[in-house]
Parts: C-alpha cells; structure tokens; sequence
C-alpha cells in the first residue's frame, strides 16, 4: 500500500493568516495530486489538483508540488473561519489489484479562529 | 450543490435487512467508485466500475453487491450487515479511470446504521 502522510493536527491558524498543509507521498510513480475539504459530517469537496512541478493558484488557495522531495502542499490566504474542515490529501498510485487508485492521507484539521 | 446525487441520505437497518443505496451522476463520466468512510477516517475505495465494468473490488465482503446498470446509475446492495459497517457511503465519479489522473466528485453520501 502507497503512503499518504499529513500531520492530523489540529492546525490552528488566526483569521486572516496564511494556513500551510503539508503532505508527502511514497510511490515516486505518482502523477496527481489532489487536495479535498471535508467539513464534519459531509463529504469531500475537491479544492485543487496538480500535476507539474511548481505552483498552481485558485483564488485564496495554491497548490505546491514538488516530486523530487515527494511533497505537496496546500496554501490558504487569508484564512476564514469558513475554512475550518478537515483537508484530505490525495495521490493516484497502483494498488493492489493491478490498478490505480486515489490514496488518501488521514487529513489535517484545520482550525481557524476569529 | 453536488452533481453526483446519492440516495438516501440517511438509512438505518437491521441485521436481516436488504437496502440499496443509489448513485447518479450527469457528467458524463466514465468511472463510478463506492467508497466507505469511517469517523475521523479517510475514505476507504470499495469498488471502481470502468465504462460499466467491475475495475476494482477491494476484497470487500460479499454482503456488500455493487451494480452499474449504466453509464449514469451505481447502486450498492446490501444485506447481512455487521454493526460495524455502519458509516458514512461516498460514490464518487470521474471522467476515466486509467491511471487515476482524474479528479473524484463525491456525492453527498449515504449515512449507514445497522442495527
């Protein structure tokens, strides 16, 4: 099985600070990346995906990828109290049925406060 | 609002039941999934149908029968249910499976009690 390592957290952040979430990965053969938000109780919500080396920016949110060092990243600008979820790291990788698969790392719960 | 429609929301079930949960999506993508979620757990994949073809069976129980009727519909069967596979159900679709480049949209999910 692929491993997907985030910190579980909680991170805690003030409102309006830039909230950085961290995730590495093991299977070099990696090609996506993919950042979830899951608020308690409800399903996951896409936020971004990358696949090249470098930055990608959304609005508040950038994704950062480097495949050298197996590490991934999400940025929140200006952070809101609206942005308190849980946000899943995902990676596609072979899985053990001879075919690919999102792994999803456990989350980190993010905390923001007023 | 979600684009992947799944139905119930909630469903609650006794030991001896048979239910079906429902999954719809008009996207027009390729690969439907079943995943299971536990509290403060990360999606576990279950199944993956590939243009209406079993892909992926996790070595899940056989009380668990997934179905793709078509392009659009997943259902997943249920009976004999344990206790413990009480849980939050997510199908999620993409537009091709292959290498798993493509973005899931999950569905709002189908809250599981067995009782």
């Amino acid at each position: 099985q692929k491993e997907v390592e985030q910190n579980s957290g909680p991170l805690s952040v003030p409102e309006g600070a830039i909230a950085s979430l961290n995730c590495t990965y093991s299977d070099r053969g990696s090609q996506s990346f993919f950042w979830y938000r899951q608020y308690s109780g409800k399903s996951p919500e896409l936020i971004m995906f990358i696949y090249s080396n470098g930055d990608k920016e959304d609005g508040r949110f950038t994704a950062q990828l480097n495949k050298a060092s197996q590490y991934v990243s999400l940025l929140i600008r200006d952070s809101q109290p609206s942005d308190s979820a849980t946000y899943l790291c995902a990676v596609n990788g072979r899985n053990s049925n001879s075919g690919y698969a999102l792994n999803f790392g456990k989350g980190t719960s993010l905390l923001v406060t007023p | 609002d979600t684009e992947v429609t799944q139905t119930p929301k909630h469903l609650v079930m006794g030991m001896t039941n048979k239910k079906s949960l429902k999954c719809e999506q008009h996207m027009g993508h390729r690969a439907m999934y079943w995943y299971k979620q536990k509290a403060k757990k990360p999606p576990e994949l279950m199944f993956v149908y590939s243009y209406e073809k079993l892909s992926i069976n996790e070595s899940v129980p056989s009380r668990f029968s997934p179905e793709c009727p078509n392009s659009s519909l997943l259902n997943l069967h249920l009976h004999a249910l344990q206790p413990e596979d009480s849980a939050l159900y997510l199908c999620a679709s993409s537009q091709d499976w292959g290498l798993g480049n493509s973005p899931l949209h999950f569905g709002n999910g189908t809250r599981l009690t067995v009782t």
